[in-house]
């Protein structure tokens, strides 16, 4: 099983629309989870950190179920500008502190 | 808002040949890396760095590969007699320590080393 796993999409959406990504991970000793933005050919640059009451941050919103090891990612009304890929990352405290990319779910809203 | 710095942008070497990809960390962070992105795939890590050695590496960090901080500002990864699959994005980051949990990775620009 892959240590962090996303569905690579591309999710295709309307302006105005909602849409929301799941990511799964396996160690269950990791203690630290982000969702990063990437586009293209640039580095990945952070959306939001994920904490375990779940946070919001305008129309982002993230969720942690550590029972059933997924954190989610929820954007209301779309913007075009929101076309990017969505890098879920998992960091454990336990032996190591790597900081684990999933492949990232690819977004496109389109007009 | 302090950055971590990385050059050259865009790096063209010949296969054998070695490179050195230069970072500068955010000045009070303790803790560096460096991941490796080929075109298409996901964000790979190779290497941590603490307290001047390696904290930790991945297999892709083979022989190959070295890392330093020379002068207490820069941070380079070189990477010996490369390859025409090293040919990816490489991007440095870094984080202020490890007790930090919540602490997300602060990446710089990335360098986009192209093998031919």
């Amino acid at each position: 099983r892959k240590e962090v796993e996303q569905d690579p999409g591309p999710f295709n959406v309307p302006e105005g629309a909602t849409v929301a990504f799941n990511c799964t991970y396996s160690n269950s000793a990791s203690q630290s989870f982000f969702w990063y933005r990437q586009d293209c050919r640039k580095e990945p640059k952070l959306l939001m950190s994920v904490y375990s009451s779940g946070n919001e941050d305008g129309r982002f919103t993230a969720q942690l179920n550590r029972a059933s090891q997924y954190i989610s990612l929820l954007i209301r009304d779309s913007k075009l500008s929101d076309s990017a890929t969505y890098l879920c990352v998992v960091r454990s405290t336990s032996g190591t502190y790597k900081y684990i990319f999933g492949t990232g779910t690819r977004l496109k809203v389109l007009a | 808002e302090p950055e971590v710095t990385q050059t050259p942008s865009h790096q063209v070497t010949q296969m054998g040949q070695e490179v050195i990809l230069r970072c500068v960390p955010i000045s009070n962070h303790l803790y560096f890396y460096w991941y490796r992105q080929i075109l298409g795939q996901k964000v790979e890590f190779l290497v941590s760095f603490y307290n001047n050695e390696i904290s930790e590496k991945s297999e892709i960090f083979d022989d190959q590969f070295s890392v330093e901080r020379p002068d207490g500002s820069n941070f380079t990864l070189k990477i010996r007699s490369t390859k025409l699959e090293d040919s990816a994005m490489y991007f440095c980051a870094s984080i202020p320590n490890l007790s930090s949990y919540n602490s997300p990775l602060h990446f710089g620009n990335g360098t986009r080393l192209t093998v031919t």
